[in-house]
């Protein structure tokens, strides 16, 4: 079962411009959120988290936001650079579950300079 | 300060055989995490252990199992290894408990043939 779903398995923005990166989920426990950013030939890598307490979580160029009542979140890069060109995957656990972490199937961001 | 190291980087297996990869975590960590990620999708959780205990289980057959050392380390064996076992395996390290985020390493690519 697919609890944590990206729906846009690639998108391309131009360098300078914002990249908007979707992720929807369906377990309602979910309260820990996370991206994760991945090269080629390399481990993910932690970017963002942010906590069911929160709608919004800020560093620097990166922004992740919370809609609960939607089971939504999204990543905000601005402005995005070509090095942030990788695969980006959104994460989920539960406080009952949270040896478990759910990801999604992961977006490819390209950045055109 | 040295991240989560994974060993071996490669490796080529036949089926049948068996195969054990081995995870250091940062320091500090005492809770080590195992995912299996396949092209095209994201990361799925296999094993989760803290303090040498297991944690948690993912839905995976029982040749796979893993274990923890006094040093927190971690080895993940497969046995009886089927061509579809092909994939990165990734360990993961964290503080451990609820809302803590995990930092994976460079992972083992596994190739059975």
């Amino acid at each position: 079962d697919q609890q944590v779903k990206q729906n846009s398995p690639s998108l391309s923005v131009q360098e300078g411009r914002i990249s908007i990166l979707n992720c929807d989920y369906t377990n309602s426990m979910f309260d820990y959120f996370l991206w994760y950013k991945k090269y080629p030939a390399e481990g993910p890598t932690f970017l963002i988290s942010i906590s069911s307490i929160k709608d919004k979580n800020e560093d620097g160029r990166f922004t992740v936001f919370l809609n609960k009542s939607a089971k939504h979140l999204s990543l905000h890069i601005v402005p995005s650079q070509p090095g942030d060109s990788a695969v980006y995957f959104c994460a989920a656990s539960d406080p009952f579950n949270n040896n478990d972490m759910r990801f999604g199937a992961g977006t490819r961001l390209t950045v055109k300079p | 300060d040295a991240g989560v190291t994974q060993s071996p980087t490669h490796l080529i297996k036949t089926r049948g055989q068996q195969v054990t990869l081995r995870c250091s975590p940062i320091s500090g960590h005492k809770s080590v995490s195992w995912y299996q990620q396949v092209l095209g999708q994201g990361p799925q959780f296999i094993f989760q252990y803290y303090e040498k205990e297991e944690r948690g289980r993912g839905n995976f057959p029982d040749r796979f199992s893993a274990r923890q050392f006094p040093n927190y380390s971690s080895e993940l064996n497969v046995n009886a290894l089927l061509l579809g076992d092909s994939a990165l395996y990734l360990c993961a390290s964290s503080l451990g408990g609820t809302g803590n985020t995990i930092y994976f390493g460079e992972g083992s690519w596994l190739t059975v043939v």
